[in-house]
């Protein structure tokens, strides 16, 4: 069975642009979480789709958004990006996102904002 | 306030010295408690899951425990390869996970 996969692998951008990134979990998982991690916090949850709806949702600002399509691929947008933003985002994702649900991680995308 | 600590922050053993890491938690409604290993620029990779006091798990060199307030992950004669990032993560109301910092860990040959 494939794994979790993201893309792009590595992202530079620009203060003030946009990105989106996009995760294509585990064939039959239908939850999808989010997460940014960097050095100094350790991994931050960002938010988490379960059946194309935002179940739960970390304590991030606006500029930052998700959504989830049907076949459970998800994307993670960030707008006007700052300095700040610059991590590692991951995504994971679990089979029904119910009780007691192993996450699985993908790679990861390392955003850099210069 | 819930919350997850890790210690220590970073450990240095000689290829077969065994030791352990510790995660505690204050989180009421406790779920699950899993561990994770994280390599440099990788994302975090599966290890255990852990569902209720006195629970224990077992791979290869590595054994996971659990108390009411705190999870051992317990590394008999490591080697070199044992070199991680060692993550704990609680879950509870729901499906959010809660991450503690994490455990660097360098096993020396």
């Amino acid at each position: 069975k494939a794994g979790v996969t993201q893309t792009p692998r590595y992202l530079i951008k620009t203060r003030g642009q946009q990105v989106t990134l996009s995760c294509s979990p585990i064939s039959g998982h239908r939850s999808v979480s989010w997460y940014q991690q960097t050095p100094g916090q350790g991994l931050q949850f960002l938010f988490e789709y379960f059946s194309e709806t935002q179940r739960n949702k970390g304590n991030f600002p606006g500029r930052f958004s998700g959504r989830q399509f049907s076949n459970s691929r998800s994307e993670m947008n960030v707008s006007t990006l700052e300095l700040g933003d610059s991590a590692l985002y991951l995504c994971a994702s679990s089979s029904a996102g119910g009780f007691t649900d192993t996450q699985y991680f993908g790679p990861g995308t390392r955003l850099t904002v210069l | 306030e819930d919350q997850v600590t890790q210690s220590p922050e970073a450990l240095r053993l000689q290829e077969g010295e065994s030791s352990s890491l510790n995660c505690s938690y204050t989180v009421s409604g406790l779920r699950g408690l899993f561990w994770y290993r994280q390599d440099p620029g990788k994302g975090p990779e599966f290890l255990f899951t852990l569902y209720s006091a006195g629970e224990e798990k077992e791979k290869e060199r590595l054994k996971a425990t659990l108390t009411k307030k705190e999870s051992f992950l317990h590394i008999t004669a490591p080697k070199p390869e044992d070199s991680a990032t060692y993550l704990c993560a609680v879950q509870f109301r729901g499906n959010q996970f809660y991450f503690g910092t994490g455990t660097s860990l360098t096993v020396i040959p």
